[in-house]
Formats: C-alpha cells, sequence, structure tokens
C-alpha cells in the first residue's frame, strides 16, 4: 500500500492568481496521477507524471495551463495557473503500486480549490 | 475513448435489502474494470477489480463484455455500506483510469 498526502488541503484563491499542489508518498513509486473532480462531477485524469520525464497529458490539458514537476519518485506538484473560476475543483493525486494485475491506485485525500 | 457510465446518481435501500449499482462502458480495446468507494471523510479507495473475480465487503462484479457491463452486487446492504461508489476502467496494460459519475449509497436502518 501507499500513504499519500497532499498540501494544502484546501485553498480559496483569487481569479488570475496560480496555486502549487503539492503531493508526498511514503515509498519510491514510479507513476503518478493528478486528477481533477469538479462539482457533481466525477474524476477526470489531467496527466501522468513519471519521475526523469515530461508530463503526459490528457486530452484537453495543457502543461502552460497545468504544470506537473516530478523531482523525485515520492514527490509532484501540480500548478494551476491563471485560475478562473472554472478551476474550482477537488484535485487529486494518486500513485500506483504493485505490478501487472495486482497493481493498485491509491489516492490521496484531494485538495479542495475554490477561485473567486 | 474510454467511457464510463453510472446512470443512477443517488441510490436508497433499506438495510438486509440487496443493492444493485449499474456501470456500463464504451472502450474499443480489452479493458480493465474496477469499482471504488469513498466512506464519509475517507480518501477514495479501490473496492475490486474485475480481473481478481473475488467478493470484497459482500460486494461482487461480473463484467459482461457482451453487454459492456460490470454492475456491483450486493444481496443484504448494511448501514456501513452508506458511501460513494465509483466504476471505473482503464485500458489493459495502461492505468489512466476513466471514471463514472458516481453513485451516492444510502443504507436506510
Amino acid at each position: 500500500s501507499a500513504v499519500i498526502s497532499q498540501k494544502p488541503s484546501r485553498d480559496i484563491c483569487q481569479r488570475g492568481t496560480s496555486l502549487t499542489i503539492q503531493c508526498q508518498v511514503d515509498s519510491q513509486v514510479t507513476m503518478m496521477f493528478w486528477y481533477r473532480q469538479q462539482p457533481g462531477q466525477s474524476l477526470t485524469l489531467i496527466a501522468t507524471a513519471n519521475q526523469g520525464s515530461e508530463a503526459t497529458y490528457e486530452s484537453g490539458f495543457v502543461i502552460d495551463k497545468f504544470p506537473i514537476s516530478r523531482p523525485n519518485l515520492t514527490f509532484s506538484t501540480l500548478t494551476v495557473s491563471n485560475m478562473s473560476p472554472e478551476d474550482s475543483s477537488i484535485y487529486l493525486c494518486s500513485v500506483e503500486v504493485g505490478q501487472g494485475n495486482s497493481d493498485t491506485q491509491y489516492f490521496g485525500p484531494g485538495t479542495r480549490l475554490t477561485v473567486l | 475513448a474510454q467511457r464510463v457510465t453510472q446512470p443512477e446518481k443517488l441510490l436508497s435501500v433499506f438495510k438486509g435489502a440487496p443493492v444493485e449499482l449499474k456501470c456500463n462502458y464504451s472502450y474499443s480495446g480489452s479493458p480493465e474494470l474496477f469499482w471504488y468507494v469513498q466512506y464519509s471523510r475517507q480518501r477514495l479507495q479501490l473496492l475490486l477489480r474485475h480481473i481478481s473475480r473475488e467478493s470484497i465487503k459482500g460486494f461482487t462484479a461480473d463484467l459482461n463484455k457482451g453487454e459492456t457491463s460490470f454492475h456491483l452486487k450486493k444481496p443484504f446492504a448494511q448501514e456501513e455500506d452508506s458511501a460513494m461508489y465509483y466504476c471505473a476502467l482503464s485500458p489493459r496494460g495502461n492505468n489512466r483510469l476513466a471514471f463514472g459519475k458516481g453513485n451516492q449509497v444510502v443504507v436506510i436502518p
């Protein structure tokens, strides 16, 4: 298993500013993922972050808006840039642990972002 | 592209009654299907996956490729089953999960 923490747990931000969310895991993992959950919606994958390479973004998400860092095997950050009220969401990181058919994604507690 | 549909947003059942959460998917390749659960004030966690073919907390789910479904079932609901349930899909060998919108289950004592 894996224990994941996120900082901050919540924040209220002004339009046009940026927020960096941190994700820390208690063990070394290869793959980390960032998801967004907008109000009343499901979780949507933003990007996959592997250590030592550029993050891979899903359709509809771009690096300029959501830059990601992955400096080592236990840590990642997601920045929400130039925020607008539409960015108000819960942002979650997850990590994959295990191999083959037994690999499992473990999720962090989420960061609740409100943009005014 | 993969898509997961959970048609019912809220499901209320009495304790001891059966519960079934519907999940349909669309994906052209070979998928892996999962059910995730989020209890109140807890983080999202894996409940079960179709590959394991196991029963977790009394829940089972069978992958029906003909109907492209992965419905979650439990014969006798318990109060502690009250939670948010998400069906999810990933392409086989690729762990990029696509989630459904979720079902809020309320078990009435």
